[in-house]
Parts: structure tokens; sequence; C-alpha cells
């Protein structure tokens, strides 16, 4: 079964870095991720698309203190110079093909 | 400038089924998929299932099989999500967004309408 592991909390002082970590279900190592970033009473807004191989696609207008990479099971997405506008909930999502979509269960990120 | 305009929200007793509309501009509506995902109060991001505009063959989660209802209309550029036999655990904001494929990465949300349903 196709499921994503997100740690519930994280937090990082303001103007460090912080790593967020999706974890893909046994079997589904070579599967792509999206992070995508919910701020407070707003929708999504999407990230990146992160591959196995730790190549990462960023979204329209997605500053360069936001990256991505991959190891294993493992999907990262690494803020850099944290904001105040990051203390978001952010989300992994991935999919199989012409089977289904899921997500993770949501990262609560606190800039200290 | 590409975006999705989403209807405004409502209110829906029991049983009864409500259409959220999803009213899309600035990139070629029939080429591209068009998902639906909802949030429950305080919850996580649940997919429902998307459509192809230019294939016109929805796709949706097991769960909600039956009960959904995703269509498009091209000479419109707006997708809907028609969900019924509504119940209290369908309280939640549904958002339309933008994909290249039904089943892959969404590139653009739109802003979420909130459907209540309560006797």
């Amino acid at each position: 079964q196709l499921v994503l592991t997100q740690s519930p909390s994280a937090s990082a002082s303001l103007g460090s870095s912080v790593t967020l970590t999706c974890t893909l279900s046994s079997g589904h190592s070579g599967y792509a991720v999206a992070w995508h970033r919910q701020q407070p009473e707003k929708g999504p807004r999407f990230l990146m698309k992160i591959d196995s191989d730790g190549f990462h696609t960023k979204g329209v207008g997605i500053p360069a203190r936001f990256s991505g990479s991959s190891s294993g099971a493992e999907r990262y997405l690494t803020i850099s110079n944290l904001q105040s506008e990051d203390e978001a909930e952010y989300y992994c999502q991935t999919w199989g093909t012409g089977i289904h979509v899921v997500f993770g269960g949501g990262t609560k990120l606190t800039v200290l | 400038q590409v975006q999705l305009v989403q209807s405004g929200a409502e209110v829906k007793k029991p049983g009864s089924s409500v259409k959220v509309s999803c009213q899309t501009s600035g990139f070629t509506f029939s080429s591209y998929a068009i998902t639906w995902v909802r949030q429950a109060p305080g919850q996580g991001l649940e997919w429902m299932g998307g459509v192809i505009p230019i294939f016109a063959s929805p796709k949706y989660a097991q769960k909600f099989q039956g009960r959904v209802i995703i269509t498009a209309d091209e000479s419109k550029s707006t997708a809907y999500m028609d969900l019924t036999t509504l119940r209290s655990e369908d309280t939640a904001v549904y958002y339309c967004a933008k994909g290249d494929t039904i089943f892959g990465p969404v590139d653009l949300w739109g802003r979420g309408t909130l459907v209540t349903v309560s006797s």
C-alpha cells in the first residue's frame, strides 16, 4: 500500500535552515513526490517535485532558498534562511500511475 | 495569468448534493488535469479524483466511487465536482488543482470552497 509518512511537527529559528522528511512506504522507494506549503488559513501552494534521483523541479516563483533531495525512500525539503512566512503546514504528495494519489499527514513547521 | 477561481461557500442539509465549480484561465484547459482535493477541519489533504477535459474520462478515489461526479465544460474552461448524499463528515474545504496528469503532482491550487453539511 502506497503511504507517505511525515513527522507531525518541526521547529527552527528565524534565519536558520530546516529539513523536512517524507518517507515512502516499503516497495515504493522509486516514486517521486511533490511538496506543498499551506500557510495558516490559506490554500496549499506547490513548492516542488522531487524524483527518486534527487532531481527537483520548483514551482513558479519559489525562491532559491527552497531545495529538495532524495535518499532511498526518503524525500527531503530543505528551507534555508527561514522567514516568518515559512511557518506553515507542509504536505508531501505521491501517486501511482493509473491508481491513486496520496498525501502525507503533514508537518507543522514553527519558526522560532 | 494562470488561475483557478472556485465558487463560493455552501451550506447543505444531510442527504442533499453540492456542486462546486472551478473556473480556469491562462492555460489550455482541455489539455491539463483538474483534480479535486478536500480538507476537513483541522485535518490533512485527501485526494478525491480528477479529469482531463480532452479525454472526458474522470478517475475517482475508491472512497468516493459512486458518490462523486467530476465533469469539465470546455466551452467555459470550467470543471465541476458534484458530491451526493452528503453527511456531516463531508464538511470540508474543497480545492481544485491543476496538473499535467490526473495521477501526478498538482502545480496550481484554487483558493478552496467551504462546504458545510448541517441539519
